[in-house]
């Protein structure tokens, strides 16, 4: 059984970089199925997808936003990481390490499987 | 491509039948559109993909249909344990989105 766990630093300063990382448990990320995905929930808000990667290196990222984001594979490690650069308040969110987006290389694949999310809140 | 569930909130008894609408700017590609089910202080759970495929687990009250750019997710007959958010979610085309939810309460 899959299961995710995303670590990291809580809080964040401004204009600082954030930066996560997912550790997968039960199963390899270069499986060759799944990509992997971060998406973040603001307080009180919706689900914004941050970007995935698939084992290979093929990234996707969100356009909104404006190419502050970096994402990593460390397959020795089974791990996948997220940088994002130039934090401010509206990045304060909960982020979540989920399994999908892309399918064999390919879009296709719905996230079924989320871990149990970090809060990062940016303040100085 | 955006989003827009319809309604923002659905107040419902048990028993009662929940039908819930998402509506794409575009056509979806091929149909790859999703519902998730989120309840406060969880992550989202996946509950049909493909349009109308349960995941895992997921009771068959649940169902999905639609196709382009209209989609529907119908709860049979609503229990205790369903009043949550529900979001509907697209991923034939980068960058994925989601809806911004429908709440299910009493």
């Amino acid at each position: 059984q899959v299961d995710l766990q995303e670590s990291g630093p809580t809080l964040v300063k401004p204009s600082q970089t954030l930066s996560l990382t997912c550790t997968v448990s039960g199963g390899s990320i270069n499986s060759g199925a799944y990509s992997w995905s971060w998406i973040r929930q603001a307080p009180g808000k919706g689900l914004e997808w941050i970007g995935c990667i698939y084992y290979t290196g093929i990234t996707y990222d969100n356009p909104s936003l404006k190419s502050r984001v970096s994402l990593s594979v460390d397959i020795s490690k089974n791990q996948i990481s997220l940088r994002l650069a130039s934090v401010t308040a509206a990045d304060t969110a909960e982020y979540y390490c989920v399994r999908g987006g892309l399918w064999f290389g390919d879009f296709g694949a719905a996230f079924d499987i989320w871990g149990r999310g970090t809060m990062v809140t940016v303040s100085s | 491509i955006v989003l827009t569930q319809s309604p923002g909130t659905l107040s419902l008894s048990p028993g009662e039948r929940a039908t819930l609408s998402c509506r794409a700017s575009q056509t979806v590609y091929s149909n790859y559109l999703a519902w998730y089910q989120q309840k406060p202080g969880q992550a989202p759970r996946l509950l049909i993909y493909g349009v109308s495929s349960r995941a895992t687990g997921i009771p068959a009250r649940f169902s999905g249909s639609g196709s382009g750019t209209d989609f529907t997710l119908t709860i049979s007959e609503v229990e205790p344990d369903d009043f949550a958010v529900y979001y509907c979610q697209q991923f034939g085309s980068a960058p994925f989105t989601f809806g911004p939810g429908t709440k299910v309460d009493f």
